[in-house]
């Protein structure tokens, strides 16, 4: 079966504009996760997306946001880029029902904010 | 609040065994999962455990105490391809991952 896809690879914006990001999660999945990854901080849980609801929250300020549609695609957006912001943005994808296959993640976005 | 210790860098030679160790604190604990993630690659998932012991998959194996709150992920048989970072996460309430900061662990021949 397909993976999850997220797009576009990679991006490169100015400060203070804002940008969208893409994920599709695997067929059948209906949980839709977002990380922040950087070097210094490691992998960081932005939200999480269930069913068209947001179901979690990590402590990001109101800048990041994101939204679920009905065939569980994602998008993440962050506005008002900072240069902090830049990092590699990964989705993760499951089932929604906490199974023991976990979360399967996308390739990721890779962020540059100049 | 929630935290998850794992060494950051470890070395072994290819051919041996290196265990990787995690710690964590959590509140809702749910579940305790290790992710291999290569340089500029996804993290792909390795290992699950929810109830105490351990777990053997092929040359990989993860051990889970939940009364220490001590995991950790055993290679054997190390392979060059197995330079990577190694992930320890922890699954808490609401369907949550917490990571570690990742252990990177080099493989000489």
């Amino acid at each position: 079966k397909a993976g999850v896809t997220q797009t576009p690879r990679y991006l490169i914006k100015t400060r203070g504009q804002q940008v969208t990001l893409s994920c599709s999660p695997i067929s059948g999945h209906r949980s839709v996760s977002w990380y922040q990854q950087t070097p210094g901080q490691g992998l960081q849980f932005l939200f999480e997306y269930f069913s068209e609801t947001q179901r979690n929250k990590g402590n990001f300020p109101g800048r990041f946001s994101g939204r679920q549609f009905s065939n569980s695609r994602s998008e993440m957006n962050v506005s008002t880029l900072e240069l902090g912001d830049s990092a590699l943005y990964l989705c993760a994808s499951e089932t929604g029902t906490g199974g023991s296959m976990g979360y399967t993640f996308g390739s990721g976005t890779r962020l540059t904010v100049v | 609040g929630q935290n998850i210790d794992q060494p950051t860098e470890m070395t072994a030679t290819e051919g041996a065994i290196v265990q990787i160790n995690c710690t964590y604190q959590t509140s809702g604990f749910n579940g305790l999962f290790w992710y291999q993630q290569h340089a500029g690659e996804a993290p792909t998932f390795l290992s699950y455990n929810v109830l105490d012991g351990l777990e053997e998959k092929g040359r990989f194996s993860s051990f889970l105490s939940r009364s220490k709150g001590y995991s950790y992920l055993l290679l054997k048989e190390l392979q060059m391809k197995d330079s990577a970072s190694y992930l320890c996460a922890a699954r808490t309430a609401g369907n949550k991952l917490t990571f570690g900061g990742g252990t990177r662990v080099l493989v000489k021949p």
